[in-house]
């Protein structure tokens, strides 16, 4: 069984340009999570979804950052415009049962913004 | 927004040792999950427990919580170099929103 996937593992770009990273989760989960990992933290939770229901986006930055998960299945997050300080890891995580609570998560889209 | 705290926040061992990393947190929580993660990948999920569990164990893994001082450790037997990661405690505070740690980064010496 295919993991969770994200598009493009690295991407730089210079600063004002806008950036798309891409996750599609695990067949069948339902739940899909975008976090934000700087170098040497923790992940924080930028969106979590429930099919296509953003559930919980009271961490992300709305004036830049938009997402979205139209049919419930593969997910997008986007940045307009990049600032420097948003160089950091993009991770997707999904989950099947909230219950058991364990992520999956994808191997990360790095952002380097010059 | 980060609700666990791991200490240390960096171990070098010699391998064969055993490692110890533990986690604080702040609420009161569901579960508790551990996670590693190697440099440049994502994290992979290792063990979960339960707020009614005191104790838990996978393979060379044990897991202990306790709620009263609201505290995690994660033990490593026999610690080997492929153990070489970071490790991070996270939460779920009863409402699926699961927040994780700064981590600790383990270093095993060969």
């Amino acid at each position: 069984e295919a993991g969770v996937v994200q598009s493009p593992r690295y991407k730089i770009i210079e600063k004002k340009q806008p950036v798309a990273f891409w996750c599609n989760p695990i067949s069948g989960h339902n739940t899909l999570y975008w976090y934000l990992q700087n170098l040497g933290q923790g992940p924080e939770l930028l969106i979590r979804y429930e099919n296509e229901e953003a559930v919980d986006d009271s961490q992300l930055p709305k004036d830049r950052f938009s997402a979205e998960r139209l049919k419930g299945v593969d997910s997008t997050l986007k940045i307009q415009p990049a600032e420097l300080g948003d160089s950091a890891v993009y991770l997707c995580a999904s989950s099947s049962d909230t219950l058991t609570g364990e992520l999956f998560f994808g191997e990360g889209s790095r952002l380097t913004v010059l | 927004s980060q609700q666990g705290e791991e200490d240390p926040q960096a171990l070098s061992i010699q391998e064969g040792e055993n490692a110890t990393m533990n986690c604080s947190y702040k609420t009161s929580i569901n579960n508790l999950q551990w996670y590693r993660q190697n440099s440049g990948r994502g994290l992979v999920h290792l063990i979960l427990i339960r707020s009614n569990e005191r104790e838990k164990h996978s393979g060379r893994l044990r897991v202990t919580l306790d709620t009263s001082k609201k505290s995690s450790s994660l033990l490593i037997t026999a610690s080997r170099a492929a153990d070489t990661a970071s490790y991070f405690c996270a939460t779920d505070a009863w409402d699926d929103k699961i927040i994780f740690g700064k981590g600790t980064r383990l270093h095993i010496l060969p």
